[in-house]
C-alpha cells in the first residue's frame, strides 16, 4: 500500500530536549517536504527536498533541521524545541515538485512543547 | 515576497454554489492547487491547474485562474453537507517551494 508514515503521531516534550520526527515513503518519490499547521495560518512549508542530498528552506525553517540521506526518509529534527514550535506537523511526498497531483500526506504529528 | 491569501470563512446553504477565492503574489508559480482538509484529517488534493490555463472543470468543481490579477477561485456546484471542510489554495514556484493560503472554512447549512 502506497503511504507516507510519520512517527511519533503525538509527542509531549520539554523546552530544549532534542527530538526527531521521522517520515518515510514507499513510493520512490523524489520530492518530500515538511509543513506545520497552525490555526489561522494554514500550512507553512518548513523544508523541502527535490531529491537525495538536496534540501531547501521553505517559509519557516528557523529552529528546524532536515536531512535526506536516502530517498525514502526525510526526518525533521528540532535541536532545541521551544513552545512556539507546538504545532501539527505534516510530511508529504510526490513523484516530483511538478507532480503534486501524485502527492501523499502523512497522518500528522501533534507536538506539544512545554 | 511570496504570499497566498484567502478569506477565512464561507457559509452557504445546501444545494447552493460555493465560491472560494484566493490571491497570490508570485508570478513564477507553475501550478496552483486546491486541497480539502476534513476535521482531524490530513490534506486531500482536490484539483489543480497549470498556470497557463484559464479554467478547469472536474465534476462539481470548477477552477478559474486569472493570471493577470493573480486570482484563483474554486467553485463547488450543488454544495453538500459533506463538502464542509477547510479548503486551502497553494502555489508551487519554479524553485520547488510550495506556499499555502491560510485556509477557508466552508460551512454548509442544511
Amino acid at each position: 500500500e502506497a503511504q507516507v508514515t510519520q512517527n511519533p503521531r503525538y509527542l509531549i516534550t520539554v523546552t530544549g530536549k532534542k527530538l526527531t520526527v521521522t517520515c518515510s515513503q514507499n513510493m520512490n518519490h523524489e520530492y518530500m517536504s515538511w509543513y506545520r499547521q497552525d490555526p489561522g495560518l494554514g500550512l507553512r512549508q518548513i523544508y523541502y527536498s527535490m531529491n537525495v542530498e538536496v534540501t531547501d528552506k521553505g517559509d519557516v525553517p528557523e529552529g528546524y533541521k532536515v536531512s535526506r540521506k536516502e530517498k525514502r526518509n526525510f526526518p525533521l529534527i528540532l535541536e532545541s524545541p521551544s513552545p512556539n514550535q507546538t504545532s501539527l506537523y505534516f510530511c508529504a511526498s510526490s513523484l516530483s515538485a511538478g507532480a503534486l497531483e501524485t502527492q501523499y500526506f502523512g497522518p500528522g504529528t501533534r507536538l506539544l512543547v512545554l | 515576497g511570496e504570499d497566498v491569501e484567502q478569506s477565512l470563512f464561507l457559509s452557504v446553504r445546501e444545494g447552493d454554489s460555493s465560491v472560494i477565492n484566493c490571491t497570490y503574489t508570485d508570478s513564477s508559480s507553475t501550478y496552483l492547487y486546491w486541497y480539502k482538509q476534513e476535521p482531524g484529517a490530513g490534506l486531500q488534493l482536490l484539483t489543480y491547474i497549470f498556470s497557463n490555463m484559464d479554467m478547469k472543470q472536474d465534476q462539481r468543481l470548477t477552477v478559474l485562474l486569472n493570471k493577470k490579477d493573480k486570482h484563483l477561485s474554486l467553485r463547488i456546484a450543488d454544495t453538500q453537507t459533506g463538502d464542509s471542510a477547510i479548503y486551502f489554495c497553494a502555489e508551487i514556484l519554479n524553485t520547488g517551494k510550495l506556499i499555502f493560503g491560510q485556509g477557508t472554512t466552508l460551512q454548509v447549512k442544511p
